[in-house]
């Protein structure tokens, strides 16, 4: 069935550390994975994608990895600060041809000054 | 930068009493989507559009539908609400078609029914 899930549902930090989200995926078909933020009260908000012919990819301080092998899939924040804190989402997408995203149960980071 | 605009942003409803959710998506984007988020839940599709057709369905009551318009915007239409369709409900946009490009969330609907 379809699956994406996170090993933690909570992560706490001190500012100025690097975090490290990580999220299961199930499906083997799936072949473009999101990590979405999202804040209290306001909508997901992408942050950075992998297609699966990659296995990493870097934005500003965030950084994909994807491996396959294993599918797993994290996210990476380094120089971790107090609006870093939300909740972190990983979707997939690309199961039998539908483009609707899958998401996992997501984490929420707490980011402690 | 423009985003996906929502309306309303807020709706309390009865038991059995119909909503409207409208959704804008972002300028130039032609695929629209729905998802719906219980509390502390991760968002689960409904159903998508692309060019005004129907492009996807997921988990949607027979109880909703929806539709995209010329203009490319779409209505979420709730009809017999019940208790348990509380939740947020996001519309989100993505340009080259579905499934090619990223999709970008507004900032939700929230529906409370009483």
């Amino acid at each position: 069935g379809e699956s994406v899930g996170l090993h933690l549902p909570t992560l706490s930090v001190q500012e100025g550390d690097n975090s490290i989200i990580n999220c299961a995926y199930s499906n083997s078909a799936s072949d473009y994975f999101i990590w979405y933020k999202q804040e209290s009260g306001k909508g997901p908000q992408f942050i950075i994608d992998i297609r699966s012919n990659m296995d990493k990819r870097q934005g500003q301080r965030v950084t994909v990895l994807l491996n396959k092998t294993v599918k797993h899939l994290s996210l990476q924040i380094a120089a971790t600060q107090p609006g870093d804190s939300a909740v972190y989402f990983c979707a997939e997408m690309g199961q039998g041809g539908s483009e609707k995203l899958v998401f996992g149960k997501g984490t929420k980071l707490t980011v402690n000054p | 930068a423009a985003g996906v605009i929502q309306s309303p942003r807020h709706l309390i409803k009865e038991k059995r009493e119909t909503a409207t959710l409208k959704c804008y998506p972002i300028p130039r984007h032609d695929t629209v989507y729905w998802y719906q988020q219980g509390p502390g839940q991760d968002p689960q599709f409904l159903i998508s559009f692309y060019e005004k057709m129907q492009s996807d369905k997921g988990s949607i009551p027979d109880r909703f539908s929806a539709q995209q318009f010329s203009d490319y915007h779409s209505e979420l239409n709730m009809s017999s609400l019940e208790l348990g369709d509380s939740a947020l409900y996001f519309c989100a946009s993505s340009s080259l078609g579905p499934g090619e490009g990223t999709q970008y969330f507004g900032p939700g609907t929230r529906l409370l029914v009483l």
